[in-house]
């Protein structure tokens, strides 16, 4: 069983459609990272968080600690917003466990 | 441009060579992280530098080394290399030891 479980493993939406992409996990952290990846491969971290919420933009990351459960929510998609949404966890241990990723695609 | 360089972007080796990854952090960053992403294992996590020393170790493997110099590069050493080592290889640095990390571009490894 995969420490990080991210669902869906693939997701297509409309441009202008809210998304939300999910992700529980199994072990004590320390911090809970989004990151992007886009079809060049380059990766960006987007949030990282260990608690409550964060926005940036048309972004917004959620975690609830008691529960293990992170959700991504993307406002007004766009298809730049086209990429890997991947999931990943920090132990105190300084472990780092990552999902498989969420590929979205946003038709325009 | 995340300030992380990453050399070379892209390797082709044969298997049983050894080759030499090259990571050079962001300004005033002393925490240097290791990952492999294959196709069929996904993103992993290697290993960890903290200002020269290694801090917490992955999945990396026993044919696999690194090591972080006094001036905060770090350098990622794979040797008898095989088939399944072709992946990509990210180097990524942060401030301390938990906070937040930014990528380098990666490079792309193909043994033949």
């Amino acid at each position: 069983k995969n420490e990080v479980e991210q669902s869906p493993q693939n997701l297509t939406a409309q441009e202008g459609e809210f998304i939300t992409i999910n992700c529980s996990y199994s072990v004590g952290i320390s911090a809970l990272h989004w990151l992007q990846q886009h079809p060049g491969g380059g990766i960006v971290s987007l949030f990282m968080l260990s608690s409550g919420k964060k926005k940036h933009g048309r972004l917004i990351a959620t975690i609830n600690i008691q529960e293990k459960h992170s959700s991504l929510h993307i406002t007004a998609s766009h298809p730049r917003d086209s990429a890997v949404y991947i999931c990943a966890v920090s132990s105190p241990g300084n472990q780092f466990y990552f999902g498989t990723g969420t590929s979205l695609t946003v038709i325009p | 441009d995340s300030g992380v360089t990453q050399t070379p972007k892209h390797l082709i080796t044969a298997t049983g060579q050894r080759v030499t990854l090259r990571c050079s952090p962001r300004s005033g960053d002393l925490s240097v992280y290791w990952y492999q992403q294959s196709l069929d294992q996904g993103l992993q996590f290697l290993i960890q530098y903290y200002n020269g020393e290694e801090r917490a170790k992955g999945n990396i493997l026993e044919r696999f080394s690194a090591q972080q110099f006094p001036d905060l590069h770090s350098e990622l050493n794979l040797s008898s290399l095989e088939l399944g080592d072709s992946a990509l290889y990210f180097c990524a640095s942060s401030w301390g030891g938990n906070t937040e990390a930014f990528f380098g571009q990666g490079t792309r490894l193909t043994v033949v």
